[in-house]
């Protein structure tokens, strides 16, 4: 188990420029998260793919922002078109895809990215 | 809906002295609880949750929470600070489901 890995760690582009990130789970995890993190806020929910199926979207995202999860393994989060308010630590998580009551999201340590 | 709230966004503690991390949640239905812990540079960790029976719950690192329905409040400790404890902590809340609503987080400090 090496745990969830996010690519890039950081992130800095200028406005109106278009960013993906990758983000490789638990090997064999089901359920696949993003969530977003502004400074001096807790994560938010974003997303969620269960297998390659985006199964639900927040109101949080955007037309500008797109998720994929081909063939049920790494995701990948593109913004296109960034804006000043998009800068936010931008987090991935896996779980098994079981209830919450026996499941547990691992969380990688996230993608930073800073909007100029 | 369900939400959370952290009272206090900052703590600090001597260390061997007292944590208390303060939780209120808001659920129309019971939920599951959860405290999260995020060091520097790092994913967030699970330290302990609440789903069902006893409402007190013994985490990871010695930390421990107590589900109080009456109160609303899911409350996190550890009897003695450790320098290690240093970090940001968040409480969750959850259905039964998939998707967590976190709190804004308590900084923790701990002094020598």
């Amino acid at each position: 188990d090496t745990g969830v890995s996010q690519d890039p760690r950081h992130k800095i582009t200028k406005r109106g420029q278009n960013v993906t990130f990758r983000c490789d789970p638990i090997s064999e995890h089901n359920r696949l998260y993003w969530y977003r993190q502004t400074l001096g806020q807790g994560p938010e929910f974003l997303t969620y793919f269960q297998n390659e199926a985006q199964l639900e979207k927040s109101r949080l995202l955007s037309d500008r922002f797109s998720a994929e999860r081909p063939k049920g393994s790494f995701s990948t989060l593109e913004i296109q078109r960034t804006e000043q308010g998009d800068s936010a630590m931008y987090l991935c998580a896996s779980s098994k895809g079981l209830d919450l009551s026996t499941d547990t999201q691992y969380f990688g340590p996230g993608t930073r990215l800073t909007v100029l | 809906a369900q939400s959370v709230t952290q009272l206090g966004s900052h703590v600090s503690v001597s260390e061997g002295a007292l944590v208390l991390l303060r939780c209120n949640y808001s659920s129309s239905v019971p939920p599951y609880l959860f405290w999260y812990v995020q060091y520097p540079n790092q994913g967030l960790q699970l330290l302990l949750k609440y789903t069902t029976g006893a409402t007190l719950v013994k985490g990871i690192n010695g930390f421990e929470a107590e589900f109080k329905k009456s109160e609303t409040s899911f409350h996190l400790t550890k009897p003695s600070a450790h320098m290690s404890d240093a970090a940001e902590y968040f409480c969750a809340v959850g259905l039964r489901d998939y998707k967590l609503s976190f709190g804004a987080g308590t900084t923790v400090t701990v002094r020598a």
